[in-house]
């Protein structure tokens, strides 16, 4: 099992460009999130999904689209990057929240300038 | 808000000694406290975790103490090693809810 993979590993990003963060698993998990990590801010979600055509927001939202059409892939889509997006992005999935350990991919780097 | 407050935000340690990480939270409906380490460049990696029906939970040299009245719990890395340096988080969830809230993390080094 490759667990969950991540791409880009690194991205730099001009104010106002878009762009989509790839994430799968072959885990056959239902439940997939996104969180962003920054220095003190410890890990905040942004989105999640407990199964395919079922996605709801977490802290931080705004600024950010997910969707899921398969159980295998959760992409997260930047709509108009800014500056306080830069942060270092993971995805993570497990069998169900419920007591579940939640395996992270390797995370992005995300800059934009 | 915070959910979940964790404190240090950094700690040194010498080789053999006993590092603790403490974590607090307010919300009752939390049943489910999980550790992570994460490694440089990594993504984290569960670590260990504890319901509250239990007051403590060893794995190995990594032990969680839990305190249900004072809403509080702990990881004790016993015989600490250089390569336990780490940044460690602490989390909770309830199964009523579909969240993970970590705390801010605390980065561990563990001097030879």
């Amino acid at each position: 099992n490759a667990g969950v993979t991540q791409t880009p590993k690194f991205q730099v990003l001009k104010t106002g460009q878009s762009m989509t963060l790839q994430c799968a698993q072959d885990m056959n998990h239902e439940y997939m999130s996104w969180y962003r990590q920054d220095p003190g801010m410890g890990l905040r979600l942004i989105h999640y999904s407990v199964g395919a055509g079922i996605t709801d927001q977490g802290e931080v939202p705004n600024g950010y689209n997910v969707s899921r059409s398969t159980t295998e892939d959760f992409p997260l889509r930047l709509l108009s990057a800014a500056p306080s997006q830069t942060s270092v992005y993971f995805c993570a999935s497990s069998y169900t929240m419920e007591g579940g350990t939640q395996y992270f991919g390797p995370g992005t780097r995300l800059t934009v300038l | 808000q915070q959910q979940v407050k964790q404190s240090p935000q950094s700690l040194i340690v010498q080789k053999g000694g006993i590092p603790i990480i403490n974590c607090a939270y307010e919300n009752t409906a939390f049943d489910y406290f999980p550790w992570y380490q994460q490694f440089p460049g990594k993504g984290p990696a569960l670590l260990i975790a504890i319901r509250p029906d239990v007051s403590e939970k060893k794995e190995g040299r990594f032990t969680i103490s839990f305190n249900k009245s004072a809403k509080q719990f702990s990881l004790h890395i016993m015989d600490s090693q250089p390569g336990d340096s780490a940044t460690y988080f602490c989390a909770a969830s309830s199964n009523t809810g579909n969240q993970f809230y970590f705390g801010t993390g605390t980065s561990l080094t563990v001097i030879p």
